[in-house]
């Protein structure tokens, strides 16, 4: 089955602990994406990778980082979570770009960060 | 700046009553569209695109419509059912760029 699948679903965490969120998706995608969502924001993208060692910032990078060694993986990195990064995380991938296709999203990881 | 607006947070229809979503852009350049849903607990799901040389496209009880002149669109549901009950969301792609912009949802309520 054709899906993108996120780790973990649910994370309390502490200020300060560095934690990792997993992305993988199964399509052969080259684009991936990660957005966190907050009540009455919508989605706001962290993070985007064109495809293996390419990623750029979205509009809310600050205080997250991304690594894209394989083209199935995407892992989200919160070096120094605060409590101001509890939201509602997605990763979504797509083929050569949002421009140009439809992307598919994880179900979704809920952190809070304490 | 580019942005993606929503008129309305909330709608609320009777079943079987057709359902309007409208949504404002206001970069100009943009050549890509979609609508997406959310239901709860999920994350989104495409329900329909539409590219800037198009003025409207058609799906299964849905239709998107484009008023470039206007910088509006619009998600049209036919005859709305109680599955239909979901956030959904506009998103505006293309320029020539990577990334996707996304406006707050409208939160669609089936009345049965």
């Amino acid at each position: 089955e054709a899906q993108v699948t996120q780790n973990p679903r649910y994370l309390i965490t502490v200020t300060g602990k560095k934690l990792t969120v997993t992305c993988s998706q199964n399509m052969n995608h080259e684009y991936m994406s990660w957005y966190r969502q907050d009540p009455g924001l919508g989605l706001r993208q962290i993070y985007y990778s064109m495809n293996v060692e390419v990623t750029d910032k979205g509009d809310v990078p600050e205080g997250y980082k991304v690594s894209r060694k394989e083209k199935r993986n995407f892992p989200l990195i919160l070096e120094s979570p605060s409590p101001n990064q509890t939201s509602l995380y997605f990763c979504a991938s797509s083929l050569p770009g949002p421009g140009t296709d439809t992307q598919y999203f994880g179900p979704g990881t809920r952190l809070t960060v304490l | 700046g580019e942005s993606v607006g929503l008129h309305l947070p909330t709608l609320s229809v009777q079943e079987g009553d057709n359902s309007i979503i409208n949504c404002a852009y206001s970069n100009s350049a943009s050549d890509y569209f979609i609508w997406y849903k959310q239901e709860s607990g999920k994350g989104p799901q495409f329900i329909i695109d539409i590219r800037s040389n198009m003025d409207k496209r058609q799906g299964q009880r849905v239709t998107v419509l484009l008023n470039k002149t206007v910088k509006h669109l619009s998600l049209q549901i036919a005859a709305t059912q109680p599955g239909d009950s979901a956030v959904y969301f506009c998103a505006e792609g293309g320029s020539g760029g990577f990334k996707t912009i996304f406006g707050a949802g409208t939160r669609l309520f089936v009345k049965a």
